[in-house]
């Protein structure tokens, strides 16, 4: 599949901005996704964005995307201990496959 | 936001058994779903596409006679693991497209199948 890549980890304290970044191989990439996984439950849509859309705002939550460098970032502004979680985001080229990254483990410390 | 269920949420099996999961969309029609394995490092695997009244399409690396995918109606699929081994051990999650094309892909919370 494609090459969906993310940090594995994040830790940011209560209150701070988190900023979650990911890259991308297929340039033909029809919508990014951002999802979250807590502990022991399925993954929840949390934004996405269309590839012709440079940035996406939705409450505490922003989504960048730089098409050129196949760059996607999701920030969280103040941050909050109930954010710790796993983020992933995902390519889908035309809804046929949707391709996602390991994972990144946001810890928000008190 | 949609609602996708799955069934059961955590199954324990004998090794050479057959189990089913099922995937269902609560409040929309999905004419394709997916399923993916996801492994104790957190990465997800595509395993196959499913789409309403035809055959799966299965990843490279899957094996389709063992891994069941059936997709009868708009808001249903299963996946039956057969002759569950050990090895097939593992968090399965389902995910279904929303037909009216919003991009929108929501995921099931998954079952945990642990094979003894």
């Amino acid at each position: 599949g494609e090459d969906v890549e993310q940090s594995l980890f994040l830790s940011v304290r209560e209150g701070d901005s988190s900023v979650i970044n990911c890259t991308y191989t297929d340039s033909s990439s029809t919508y990014l996704y951002w999802y979250k996984q807590e502990p022991g439950a399925g993954l929840q849509l949390l934004t996405y964005i269309f590839s012709n859309m440079d940035m996406k705002q939705d409450q505490r939550l922003t989504v960048l995307l730089n098409k050129k460098d196949k760059h996607l970032s999701l920030r969280i502004a103040d941050t909050q201990t109930g954010d710790s979680a796993i983020y992933f985001c995902a390519e889908s080229i035309d809804f046929n496959k949707f391709y996602f990254g390991s994972g990144t483990k946001l810890n928000v410390k008190p | 936001g949609a609602v996708v269920s799955q069934h059961p949420s955590w199954v324990i099996c004998k090794s050479g058994t057959s189990v089913k999961i099922e995937c269902r969309s609560l409040d929309f029609q999905a004419t394709t779903m997916f399923w993916y394995r996801q492994f104790p490092k957190q990465s997800l695997m595509l395993m196959a596409t499913s789409n309403e009244g035809s055959k799966a399409t299965y990843e490279q690396g899957v094996e389709k006679d063992k891994f069941l995918i059936n997709h009868a109606s708009l808001t249903l699929s299963t996946l039956t693991v057969t002759s569950a081994h050990p090895e097939d051990s593992s968090f399965y999650i389902c995910s279904a497209l929303d037909s009216r094309d919003t991009g929108e892909l929501f995921f099931g919370e998954g079952s945990r199948l642990t094979v003894l």
